[in-house]
């Protein structure tokens, strides 16, 4: 079946612009979850959903990032104000549920450039 | 100090030799402890994951944990060129998130 998808692949902003990054979780998948993994880098957790609620917002880095999945299935992470230090390969991956969250599916990434 | 150390290689091994992959970690919470591999330009592909202490066995892939010593180990056994990847360990506490190491970049020349 499908896997976990994301769009776009590839983003370059220029410095202050915000961007929106897409996440289409394996269908019927309640969990769902962001990492940002910085090049050479293990990915680092930024928030989680279960279904429509955020319940765990700890690692979003500052302000300007912001998740939503307002239906429960697609998710979106905008980012405002772009900066150079945003540059990082964006991953969204999914669970079935909460009881399964030790395995994660994780769909190719968004690759953000901010020059 | 990172909750989960890897050795970010590169590790060159020739083709059919055991690969041994390791981790320490230093949360004591963990439970959970999960291996994934990275393709370049790619997702983290689930390999296997493991609760507490002891083995866990997948075709050529073996997971290891030690909780006494906090280390955490992945052997490939006949490894193959198609074994070229970057491998992450993960754990996971009480909370849903997993903390990933760095990744040790493997290659597996013919």
């Amino acid at each position: 079946g499908a896997g976990v998808s994301q769009s776009p692949r590839y983003k370059v902003a220029k410095r202050g612009q915000d961007v929106a990054l897409r996440c289409d979780p394996i269908s019927g998948h309640v969990s769902l979850f962001w990492y940002q993994q910085a090049l050479g880098q293990g990915p680092e957790f930024l928030t989680y959903f279960q279904n429509e609620a955020q319940l765990d917002k700890s690692g979003l880095p500052s302000d300007r990032f912001f998740a939503e999945r307002p239906e429960g299935s697609v998710s979106t992470l905008k980012i405002q104000r772009t900066q150079q230090e945003d540059s990082a390969v964006y991953l969204c991956a999914s669970s079935l549920s909460a009881p399964t969250n030790n395995e994660q599916y994780f769909g190719p990434g968004t690759r953000l450039t901010v020059t | 100090q990172k909750e989960v150390e890897q050795d970010p290689g590169p590790l060159s091994v020739p083709e059919g030799a055991i690969v041994s992959l390791n981790c320490t970690y230093s949360n004591s919470a963990f439970q959970y402890f999960m291996w994934y591999r990275q393709y370049s330009r790619k997702g983290p592909e689930l390999l296997m994951y493991t609760y507490s202490s002891g083995n866990k066995e997948d075709g050529r892939f073996t997971a290891q944990v030690d909780k006494s010593s906090k280390y955490i180990s992945l052997f490939i056994r006949d490894s193959q060129p198609s074994d070229s990847a970057t491998y992450l360990c993960a754990g996971r506490g009480n909370t849903d998130k997993l903390i990933f190491g760095t990744g040790t970049r493997l290659q597996v020349f013919p």
